[in-house]
């Protein structure tokens, strides 16, 4: 079954450090998502991206968050000077239709800001 | 505006015994409503949806939920629970209309399963 990957699984970084968190997903999904779990807390949006552009992204998104897809594969999610609360688990997700009847998880990556 | 709650972060039932996660939304459209299941140190996985076709939704490990329109609700149900049904479960909805595609989670329960 065609999966979402994410890597790293686990990153740790200083405080005020660019990160950048990758994705694959599915090869025919053509709508892209990144969610946050920052840990005992539920699961929020972040943003939606389809055609190169972002769809809506949340109050969260703000101009330290950017997103892009580099290539025909990758979609990333960029935190360009990292905060302690900053410190959750990152999802990105993929659908192959509008809406999210289709979406198919990543496992996560775990980012630690210390 | 969308919302959902879940009723009760934790939830402890024994081996065999029947399962019950509460979830209720709030939404001024007709909804998409989920329930992902996320095992420890992995992602999310879905367990079943309504999208607007029969009320009672068959998922997968057993599981299955009810769409109520009158009382919001759209609750986990599994006969009989099993060890590895311990996870924490997630309620979600969103807005079939809107074009992004956005879901928005409850505060998640936690199942456990004692032999």
């Amino acid at each position: 079954e065609p999966e979402v990957t994410q890597t790293p699984s686990h990153q740790v970084t200083q405080m005020g450090q660019e990160v950048i968190l990758r994705c694959v997903p599915i090869s025919n999904h053509l709508y892209f998502y990144w969610y946050r779990q920052i840990l005992g807390q539920k699961v929020e949006f972040l943003v939606s991206f389809y055609n190169n552009e972002i769809s809506e992204k949340s109050e969260i998104f703000d101009d330290q968050f950017s997103v892009e897809r580099p290539d025909g594969s990758n979609f990333t999610l960029k935190i360009r000077s990292t905060k302690l609360e900053d410190s959750a688990m990152y999802f990105c997700a993929s659908s192959e239709v509008q809406g999210v009847a289709g979406y198919t998880f990543g496992s996560g990556t775990r980012l630690t800001v210390v | 505006a969308q919302s959902v709650t879940q009723l009760g972060s934790h939830v402890s039932v024994s081996e065999g015994a029947l399962v019950l996660l509460r979830c209720n939304y709030s939404s001024s459209v007709p909804p998409y409503l989920f329930w992902y299941v996320q095992y420890p140190n992995q992602g999310l996985q879905l367990l079943l949806k309504y999208t607007s076709a029969a009320t009672l939704v068959k998922g997968i490990n057993g599981f299955e939920a009810e769409f109520k329109k009158s009382e919001t609700s759209f609750h986990l149900t599994k006969p009989s629970a099993h060890m590895s049904d311990a996870a924490e479960y997630f309620c979600a909805v969103s807005d079939r209309n809107f074009q992004g595609g956005k879901l928005i989670f409850g505060q998640g329960t936690e199942l456990s399963v004692k032999p």
